[in-house]
């Protein structure tokens, strides 16, 4: 079956740096995305991986790994507002998304 | 910009109950989706349609109905709703001839089923 893992919740404090990992199993790959969704609202997109490698957008960064896998999310000089759940999802060879179940990021001043 | 519109936000349905969620989108996207998001679990996928006048089904599709008669509407119909259909409910777009395809999701509709 297909699959998407990324944790659960992650703590972090304000100003540092937290990177949230996304490990999937999937039918085929059309790219990998990142939603941030803050609580009662709707998810909104952040970045998008085809490629192996980094994408840079500011103080977030996405980078991929088809060959493992795997994709992370990495968020700098963090801020309270950046307390969200982070949705990590991918497309399979049906140009279906496969969605995990998030990561909910806790911000500590 | 009002993006994609979910009308109602929230709403508390009886059992056995006839409910129509409405949706509507004015970035003329070709894909339209419609997702339930329940604690715990990913954003799992109902219905979907990729252009006007086609719909399909998504992972959990039993019990629930959708129509695309034009290119900005796409209301999702529970024939006789039931308790474990309590949920938030996204309704999302895409231009599937874009770079990402990326979602655009609304706020979201609250339903409750008791």
């Amino acid at each position: 079956g297909q699959n998407i893992d990324q944790p659960t919740e992650m703590t972090a404090t304000e100003g540092a740096i937290v990177q949230i990992n996304c490990t999937y199993q999937t039918s085929g790959f059309n790219g990998l995305f990142w939603y941030q969704q803050h609580a009662g609202e709707a998810p909104t997109f952040l970045s998008y991986n085809v490629l192996d490698g980094l994408e840079e957008k500011g103080r977030f960064s996405s980078f991929l790994s088809r060959s493992k896998g795997y994709s992370y999310l990495l968020l700098k000089e963090l801020q309270m507002k950046d307390s969200a759940s982070y949705l990590c999802a991918v497309m399979d060879s049906n140009y279906q998304l496969i969605w995990g179940a998030g990561t909910k990021l806790i911000i500590k001043p | 910009i009002a993006g994609i519109t979910q009308a109602p936000t929230s709403q508390i349905l009886a059992a056995g109950r006839r409910m129509t969620l409405r949706c509507t989108q004015d970035m003329r996207h070709n894909a339209m989706y419609w997702y339930r998001q329940d604690l715990g679990l990913g954003l799992r996928l109902i219905h979907y349609s990729n252009t006007a006048g086609t719909t399909g089904k998504g992972e959990v599709p039993d019990g629930y109905s959708v129509s695309r008669a034009n290119t900005d509407d796409f209301p999702l119909t529970l024939a006789s709703a039931v308790p474990s259909q309590t949920s938030v409910y996204f309704c999302a777009s895409s231009d599937t001839s874009g770079d990402t395809g990326e979602l655009f999701f609304g706020e979201g509709s609250r339903l409750t089923v008791l």
